[in-house]
């Protein structure tokens, strides 16, 4: 199994909605990343998981709840989240979180908040 | 801080035409090259990585890239273009993360 899954691939959700994004790969990869990226712009770093502990938070709003349960899963918690956060979110896999590591990419969830 | 520039943020070719997308880095340590590539509506897919092994690198695809650290330079080449090439493509840079360009939109006209 070379990928990495992502549900759900489209997603709508109120402002006061509370819902979850999921993550998951059998690759045996110790490094997880979660991305979001907006029409026509690049994907940008939200947060990196190394061995199932956050090691980086791009100050990404607290509306933006991370959690690594094992090390295939990943999971993004949404609650109270605004209109300018719909975007693409992406889920990213390495062997571990060293420099010459490329990353597997998630289809990604396409999320608008209404 | 580590970054890097793709110049032009769309390029168009002949179908059969050479591809050449640009990208410059700037980094104080030897760089990790990466460049990607996002069809519509999809996550994006790596091409190939450039990790000091060797200055040519070989993807997937027919692409290829040359390591230039005079020019601080990786572009991406490929010499025919076919029209399923048609799709994002984006270079990185990774330090203690994967940054990215922003980003070059290949066209391929018949």
């Amino acid at each position: 199994d070379t990928e990495v899954t992502q549900t759900p691939k489209h997603l709508v959700m109120g402002m006061t909605n509370k819902k979850s994004l999921k993550c998951e790969q059998h690759m045996g990869h110790r490094a997880m990343y979660w991305y979001k990226q907006k029409a026509k712009k690049p994907p940008e770093l939200m947060f990196v998981y190394s061995y199932e502990k956050l090691s980086i938070n791009e100050s990404v709003p607290s509306r933006f709840s991370p959690e690594c349960p094992n090390s295939s899963l990943l999971n993004l918690h949404l609650h109270a989240l605004q209109p300018e956060d719909s975007a693409l979110y992406l889920c990213a896999s390495s062997q571990g979180a060293a420099t010459n590591y490329g990353y597997t990419f998630g289809s990604g969830t396409r999320l608008t908040v209404v | 801080a580590q970054s890097v520039t793709q110049l032009g943020s769309h390029v168009s070719v002949s179908e059969g035409a050479l591809v050449l997308l640009r990208c410059n880095y700037s980094s104080s340590v030897p760089p990790y090259l990466f460049w990607y590539v996002q069809y519509p509506n999809q996550g994006l897919q790596l091409l190939l990585k450039y990790t000091s092994a060797a200055t040519l690198v070989k993807g997937i695809n027919g692409f290829e890239a040359e390591f230039k650290k005079s020019e601080t330079s990786f572009h991406l080449t490929k010499p025919s273009a076919h029209m399923s090439d048609a799709a994002e493509y984006f270079c990185a840079v990774k330090g203690d993360k994967l940054i990215f360009g922003t980003g070059t939109r290949l066209q391929v006209f018949p």
